[in-house]
């Protein structure tokens, strides 16, 4: 069993939806959770992250950790046609250097 | 001034054949990491570097995979006798200092193929 489990998707929704991308973990060391999006053929950015449980938002990005569930959300309002990529998501224990990723949600916002 | 630079973007080999995977990280960053990208498998650690020294190659598939770093800065990654199951694409990221919360920047990536 992976430590991160990711659906791949993909995942399609019109312009203007809220998407929602998920994550479980199961190592519960796992202290700080990252979200990356990957455009096709290029390297992975990091768009957010957050410590232990709770919420984290930066315009249309919400990210949401629920240590208790082991379960990682990241939201997007309002969706676009430029946030089609890859999203992925990434966890550490904070005393080492290493991210174990999850696979990544394929998504496309259509026009 | 630049981002993380990897060459070549594209290499076929034949298996058995060696192959050398280069990684430019950012001006002053100290930390270096590579990780592989399989189809299905997501990214996967491969070795850190802290200068040039590898405290954690705990990601190495196996003894044909080796990594080296030279002046702080340049990383070549080598897999040696190349067997199709090694294709994917390889990326490098490089952070200022090290620990994942220290944001790492990644590199467009190495596609390898191996027929």
């Amino acid at each position: 069993q992976k430590e991160v489990e990711q659906d791949p998707g993909p995942l399609s929704v019109p312009e203007g939806a809220i998407v929602s991308l998920n994550c479980t973990y199961s190592n519960s060391a796992f202290q700080y959770f990252m979200w990356y999006r990957q455009y096709s053929r290029k390297g992975p950015e990091l768009l957010m992250y957050t410590y232990s449980s709770g919420n984290k938002e930066d315009g249309r990005f919400t990210a949401q950790v629920d240590k208790s569930s082991k379960y990682i959300s990241l939201f997007i309002r309002d969706s676009q046609p430029s946030d089609s990529a890859t999203y992925l998501c990434a966890t550490f224990t904070g005393g080492g250097n290493k991210l174990t990723f999850g696979t990544g949600t394929q998504l496309k916002v259509e026009l | 001034g630049a981002g993380v630079s990897q060459s070549p973007s594209n290499k076929v080999t034949e298996k058995g054949k060696d192959v050398e995977l280069r990684c430019d990280p950012i001006s002053g960053h100290t930390a270096l990491y590579w990780y592989r990208q399989s189809l299905g498998q997501g990214l996967e650690f491969l070795i850190y570097f802290q200068g040039n020294s590898a405290p954690d190659k705990s990601g190495l598939p196996s003894d044909r995979f080796s990594a080296e770093r030279t002046g702080g800065s340049v990383s070549t990654l080598t897999i040696q006798r190349t067997q199709q199951e090694d294709s994917a694409v390889y990326l490098c990221a490089s952070s200022l200092s090290p620990g994942g919360i220290e944001t790492q920047y990644f590199g467009p990536g190495t596609r390898l193929l191996v027929l």
